[in-house]
């Protein structure tokens, strides 16, 4: 168990439809990640918070939006969805980086989205 | 902007063999964070092995080690004794000291052959 949780696991919708997709990071850490992966690819940088901040953007479309709470955890919205929005959206959390060690991402289980 | 790239999408290796996943990325920082990451069928993202761009040493964990190249840029994943729970997606990813951004490669699909 990482010890981040992302709720839903599954999430079936239609095209046109909106949703939130929700992350709590493990306990102390600052930075939350947001990222999707499609079948059978690689994951795509979308967003990254930092205490409540944005801190780095990435390939997020602009129906796309995310923000972090001040209890630190965090949801993604994605609106107007189409078909190719199906993939899998994980979320990841870590120490800040003025921490030398344990430097990594944990991740969470990921939601698995399907839009039919 | 850094990049990572993997260019083996698939390989393959016989059990109990040797393997390296090969990583080079693109950076003009000097202090960095590099990892490597699994991915089995269920998905789930499970690190690996980290290494410290500042730490000349190579990181290793039991069978897994890397090489380490700062200068050439390259960070290669080798896999010793390879077990049939090897099976899976390895993603390298870099984790930049100043933006705090992680990108990953687009990863290389390892077999393992009974």
């Amino acid at each position: 168990d990482s010890g981040v949780t992302q709720t839903p696991k599954h999430l079936i919708t239609a095209t046109g439809q909106r949703v939130t997709l929700r992350c709590s990071p493990r306990s102390g850490d600052l930075s939350v990640y947001w990222y999707q992966q499609s079948l059978d690819q690689g994951l795509q940088f979308l967003i990254q918070y930092y205490n409540g901040e944005e801190r780095a953007k990435g390939n997020i479309l602009e129906r796309f939006s995310a923000q972090q709470f001040p209890d630190l955890h965090s949801e993604l919205n994605l609106s107007s969805l189409e078909l190719g929005d199906s993939a899998l959206y994980f979320c990841a959390s870590s120490v800040s980086i003025r921490i030398r060690e344990n430097t990594e991402a944990f991740f969470g289980q990921g939601t698995r989205l399907t839009v039919v | 902007a850094q990049t990572v790239t993997q260019s083996q999408p698939e390989m393959s290796v016989q059990e109990a063999e040797t393997v390296t996943l090969s990583c080079t990325y693109d950076t003009s920082e000097s202090d960095y964070y590099l990892f490597w990451y699994k991915q089995p069928p269920s998905r789930q993202m499970i690190l690996v092995i980290r290494q410290e761009a500042y730490k000349q040493q190579n990181a290793t964990e039991n069978r897994f080690s890397v090489n380490f190249q700062k200068a050439a840029k390259s960070f290669s994943l080798k896999i010793s004794d390879s077990q049939l729970g090897d099976a899976a997606m390895y993603f390298c990813a870099y984790r930049s000291a100043i933006g705090d951004k992680i990108i990953f490669g687009k990863g290389t699909r390892l077999h393992i052959l009974p």
